[in-house]
């Protein structure tokens, strides 16, 4: 089992909606949360953190379920621009000592 | 956006060939990281570093040296280069304990092995 999955998607989802994508981590005993987001051929770049009371900014908004061990992302009001892979990431190190594990990805293409 | 350079950008090398690869910052992070991205992994660490000479394996390490003798720099080496390590490399930088987890990457470097 992979230590954080995500569905690769691609979700392809009209400009104007709203969509969720949702990740897993096997680590009860992980720290804290991310979202990065990656453009074609970039690199990644911190996108939010994601807190246990749940985040938002501006039209994202992250949730964090430790019980089941799931991260949610949500983009309401999608725009081209928001078209990229984005990617789950699982502090699983203590304070000063983080460490991160990469989810593989989920794509989303927004369709004007 | 931080300070974090990578060269170069991009490379073709024969198999059995030494390379090197070159990640530079002007943040004065102590952490610096070497990952591969690959289709289907995701991004995998190979080293890392949290000071100047002090280094330490990841998940993918094999076949991959790293050496810090500057804060500023972090050097991976392909020994001898194989198919297998065509890929993207990541570096990035972090300044852990501070209460921002984020890492900073560089721009990548696209490594082709023939």
């Amino acid at each position: 089992r992979k230590e954080v999955e995500q569905d690769p998607g691609p979700f392809n989802v009209p400009e104007g909606a709203t969509v969720a994508f949702n990740c897993t981590y096997s680590n009860s005993a992980s720290q804290s949360f991310f979202w990065y987001r990656q453009d074609c051929r970039k690199e990644p770049k911190l996108l939010m953190s994601v807190y246990s009371s749940g985040n938002e900014d501006g039209r994202f908004t992250a949730q964090l379920n430790r019980a089941s061990q799931y991260i949610s992302l949500l983009i309401r009001d999608s725009k081209l621009s928001d078209s990229a892979t984005y990617l789950c990431v699982v502090n699983e190190g203590d304070f000063g000592n983080e460490k991160l594990t990469f989810g593989t990805g989920t794509r989303l293409t927004i369709i004007p | 956006d931080a300070g974090i350079t990578q060269s170069p950008r991009h490379k073709v090398t024969e198999t059995g060939t030494p390379v090197t690869l070159r990640c530079h910052q002007t943040e004065n992070h102590r952490y610096m990281y070497w990952y591969r991205q690959d289709p289907g992994h995701g991004l995998r660490l190979i080293h890392y570093s949290y000071g100047v000479k002090d280094t330490d394996k990841g998940e993918v390490s094999d076949g991959y040296s790293v050496s810090r003798s500057k804060t500023e720099d972090f050097l991976l080496t392909l020994e001898s280069a194989t198919s297998s390590q065509t890929s993207v490399y990541f570096c990035a930088i972090s300044e852990p304990g501070t209460g921002d987890y984020g890492y900073t990457f560089g721009s990548g470097t696209r490594l082709t092995v023939v």
